[in-house]
């Protein structure tokens, strides 16, 4: 298996909503990421994990809690949002952190509306 | 300031001919640069790496250059095909952090037939 499947694909939350992301790779990596892409920008880092440890955390909005429950699943846990974070959610992996890298596997993404 | 800069938002070419794409880059020591390409509503898709003491990476009809004295990397497609129609995204690994990849704005390259 060489993918990174995130559900849902798509999802319109209310304000005052709570939802979540999911994010599952069985490729053995021990590096997860959670970005954000706007239309016709590029993505933007969130948080990374690294052996099941939140490493990095580019200052995001506390309405954004992500969890990491194993080595293979990253879950976004989404509250109170706005709607200028509507945008498309992706969710990556790489073998290690901090090892010589060898590119990320992006999933699809989750197309967020906030309404 | 620290950017990361694709030469042009869109390029056009003549199927058959190639595509070449320019990432340059300003205040980042980067330790490789890698580049992505992404289709509409899909996630990046990792193409290339190239690492600062390499001058040069191919893969079947992608070429990538890594000047850092110019901080800059050139990306070729030859014999360009619709199909490599796409945005495409290069990204700086820095040294400071293995695990934080930044993107420049990407170009959105049209292949006619």
């Amino acid at each position: 298996d060489t993918e990174v499947t995130q559900t849902p694909k798509h999802l319109v939350m209310g304000m005052t909503n709570k939802k979540s992301l999911k994010c599952e790779q069985h490729m053995g990596h021990r590096a997860m990421y959670w970005y954000k892409q706007k239309a016709k920008k590029p993505p933007e880092l969130m948080f990374v994990y690294s052996y099941e440890k939140l490493s990095i955390n580019e200052s995001v909005p506390s309405r954004f809690s992500p969890e990491c429950p194993n080595s293979s699943l990253l879950n976004l846990h989404l509250h109170a949002l706005q709607p200028e974070d509507s945008a498309l959610y992706l969710c990556a992996s790489s073998q290690d952190q901090d090892r010589d890298n060898y590119g990320y596997t992006f999933g699809s993404g989750t197309r967020l509306t906030v309404v | 300031s620290q950017k990361i800069e694709q030469n042009s938002e869109a390029l056009n070419i003549q199927e058959g001919k190639t595509a070449t794409l320019t990432c340059n880059y300003t205040n980042y020591s980067p330790a490789y640069l890698q580049w992505y390409r992404q289709d509409p509503g899909r996630g990046p898709v990792f193409l290339l790496l190239i690492r600062e003491n390499e001058k040069e990476k191919r893969k079947e009809r992608l070429k990538v250059t890594f000047d850092t004295t110019l901080k800059q990397s050139l990306f070729h497609i030859t014999a360009s095909q619709p199909a490599d129609s796409a945005t495409y995204l290069c990204a700086l690994v820095l040294y400071s952090s293995a695990s934080k990849i930044i993107f420049g704005s990407g170009t959105r390259l049209s292949i006619r037939p």
